[in-house]
């Protein structure tokens, strides 16, 4: 089993549709939790953390539920420019080092 | 400011011969990774270095070595190259701020093994 797992997509909506993402990871030790964004052919950048307590971020929204050990993102009114790969990523012990979900794929169409 | 740069760009390389992806971070951080990303399984650690004169594995770190030259620069050296490398490899530095924990990325190094 994969520490952190996504569905991988692609997640085909209309502009201006809301789309949600999940993901879940196994170590309950885990101890910060992040989106990060990639573009086809670029490099990973972060999108946002997620708190205990749920963040907002404009359109994105994170919430974080350790009990069921998930993490999920929220995208209000799609844009064209949010069509991308969304990955989900966990820090465990120890701050140096991340562990990055495979990700998922986001088509967002006029 | 730069940020994370990586050269080459791009490498096409025959089974058995050798090279070395460079990285370099003007932003002082401490901690610097290299990552390769290949299709349906994510990124996943090679080596990191969490400060200026230290290195560890970290997930699939057989058939690289690396090279924490100095605190800007973190080098990936494939010995004997393998089809199995043929990847996408990044590099990440990481500062000291705990508040935030992120990484920036390099724009990556597309390796092709034949």
């Amino acid at each position: 089993r994969k520490e952190v797992e996504q569905d991988p997509g692609p997640f085909n909506v209309p502009e201006g549709a809301t789309v949600a993402f999940n993901c879940t990871y196994s170590n309950s030790a885990s101890q910060s939790f992040f989106w990060y964004r990639q573009d086809c052919r670029k490099e990973p950048k972060l999108l946002m953390s997620v708190y205990s307590s749920g963040n907002e971020d404009g359109r994105f929204t994170a919430q974080l539920n350790r009990a069921s050990q998930y993490i999920s993102l929220l995208i209000r009114d799609s844009k064209l420019s949010d069509s991308a790969t969304y990955l989900c990523v966990v820090r465990n012990t120890g701050f140096q080092k991340l562990v990055f979900g495979t990700g998922t794929r986001l088509l967002v169409s006029p | 400011n730069a940020g994370v740069t990586q050269t080459p760009k791009f490498q096409v390389l025959k089974t058995g011969q050798s090279m070395t992806l460079q990285c370099a971070q003007d932003m002082n951080h401490n901690s610097m990774y290299w990552y390769r990303q290949d299709p349906g399984m994510g990124l996943r650690l090679i080596y990191y270095s969490a400060s200026e004169g230290t290195t560890d594995k970290g997930e699939v770190p057989n058939g690289y070595n690396v090279s924490r030259l100095n605190k800007r620069e973190f080098s990936l050296r494939l010995e004997s190259a393998a089809p199995s490398q043929t990847s996408v490899y990044f590099c990440a530095s990481q500062g000291l701020d705990r508040s935030s924990y992120e990484q920036y990325f390099g724009p990556g190094t597309r390796l092709t093994v034949t």
